[in-house]
């Protein structure tokens, strides 16, 4: 089973700056999942890469699987990204075999 | 439809009762999953189902039965629960073998 670490835990930013989020695993992947939950419960899901780099709107992913990290950013950051942001990798060897999740790091972005 | 739907949304449940949690897509996900997330913690997964049949198991209490009628349709039966199985229980649904996952908003269960 893969082992993932995320940092920080727990994040408290002011509006418009720039966040990072970081995560690393202990096993080589077929893809690395990044995912947002809101207080409500719902997991959405934001990126899922296996190499390089993809941008959405104002959110970067970006994954080096040589040395088995990634990252996410949030450029120009505003209150309503305040949520927990998960990091997840294949529950063993890839496949359709669910998710090992990290523990999240809890965002809060202050006006 | 781009959505898993789960329901209820809340159920209360006596320790021996009988109730079932249900879960549809029909987006052609071959693959369905049950996750178990406590609070503060990350989700932990239960159940694997892949066509229609249980290909993991996570050491889950048998008081836990998974089910999976078709392609579309997952359920978890509940009987003879703990206080301490009171969690969001969440399904999610993939296409077998490649593609990202999409989640239901979950079921919050409390055991009394």
């Amino acid at each position: 089973k893969n082992e993932v670490e995320q940092s920080p835990q727990n994040l408290t930013a002011q509006e418009g700056e720039f966040i990072t989020i970081n995560c690393s695993y202990s096993v080589g992947i077929s893809a690395l999942h990044w995912l947002q939950q809101h207080p409500g419960g719902g997991i959405v899901s934001l990126f899922m890469l296996s190499s390089g780099k993809k941008k959405h709107g104002r959110l970067i992913a970006t994954i080096n699987i040589q040395e088995k990290h990634s990252s996410l950013h949030i450029t120009a950051s505003h209150p309503r990204d305040s949520a927990v942001y998960i990091c997840a990798v294949p529950y063993s060897g890839g496949g359709a075999d669910g998710l090992t999740f990290g523990k999240g790091t809890h965002l809060i972005i202050q006006p | 439809d781009t959505e898993v739907t789960q329901t209820p949304k809340h159920l209360v449940m006596g320790m021996t009762n009988k109730k079932s949690l249900k879960c549809e897509q029909h987006m052609g996900h071959r693959a369905m999953y049950w996750y178990k997330q406590k609070a503060k913690k990350p989700p932990e997964l239960m159940f694997v189902y892949s066509y229609e049949k249980l290909s993991i198991n996570e050491s889950v209490p048998s008081r836990f039965s998974p089910e999976c009628p078709n392609s579309s349709l997952l359920n978890l039966h509940l009987h003879a629960l703990q206080p301490e199985d009171s969690a969001l229980y969440l399904c999610a649904s993939s296409h077998q073998g490649a593609g990202g996952y999409t989640f239901g908003s979950g079921t919050r269960l409390t055991v009394v």
